[in-house]
């Protein structure tokens, strides 16, 4: 059964510093990886999608990266800002089977 | 396109009620997902449609949960009778092909 784990569970950091969130997965057959944003009250935000065939995807300041034998990933920000804080979410799949959740990284950055 | 469409946002129930969770997915989508999210146990899948055949209700946690997708353009998720152990958020989320988009929840307590 697939499990996945980010670490740490919550990250305060001051106003422009950059960061990286941790996803770990324990089945490497994934087919894609996601992350995801959340805010407080709010639904999920998809930020980028890495296929199981790349190694990272930009969009902006995120930058994700998959390294998929050895079942991690991470979401690296650039020059973070107060409107960065939220919980992010890491989720696989793994074929044509629904997105199984780590329970999330929640960050604030003080400005 | 408005997005995924939840109702209610909020409802708050006695314990032995039926309470009945609505979902319109983005047109044209054929995948559909009902999650729960709890502090305890994250984002967990309740049950997912595909071409609004049920694929998979292994999440469904016993048979007070039940879910129906009559049509591509609607799907309703129902828990009789409810208890204090259902309060949650209740996410449904629809896809065409990789990304999944979420609704903005139904927050469910019931007392």
């Amino acid at each position: 059964k697939q499990e996945v784990t980010q670490i740490p569970a919550a990250l305060s950091v001051p106003e422009g510093e950059n960061l990286v969130l941790n996803c770990s997965f324990t089945d490497s057959a994934i087919y894609n990886l996601q992350w995801f944003r959340q805010d407080p009250g709010k639904g999920l935000t998809s930020l980028l999608l890495i296929q199981s065939s790349q190694r990272e995807q930009t969009s902006g300041r995120l930058n994700a990266s998959l390294d998929k034998s050895s079942g991690r990933s991470t979401l690296y920000i650039a020059a973070s800002q107060p409107g960065d804080s939220a919980t992010y979410l890491c989720a696989v799949n793994s074929g044509n089977t629904p997105l199984v959740f780590g329970k999330g990284t929640r960050l604030s950055v003080i400005a | 396109d408005a997005g995924v469409i939840q109702s209610p946002r909020h409802e708050v129930t006695e314990m032995g009620q039926e309470v009945t969770l609505r979902c319109k997915p983005i047109s044209g989508h054929n995948s559909l997902f009902w999650y729960r999210q709890t502090m305890m146990r994250g984002l967990e899948l309740l049950i997912y449609f595909n071409n609004n055949v049920p694929i998979d209700d292994s999440g469904m946690p016993e048979d007070r949960f039940s879910a129906k997708m009559p049509n591509a353009s609607f799907s309703t998720l129902k828990i009789q009778p409810s208890e204090p152990r259902d309060s949650a958020v209740y996410f449904c989320a629809s896809s065409l092909a990789d990304t999944q988009y979420f609704g903005p929840g139904t927050r469910l307590t019931v007392l």
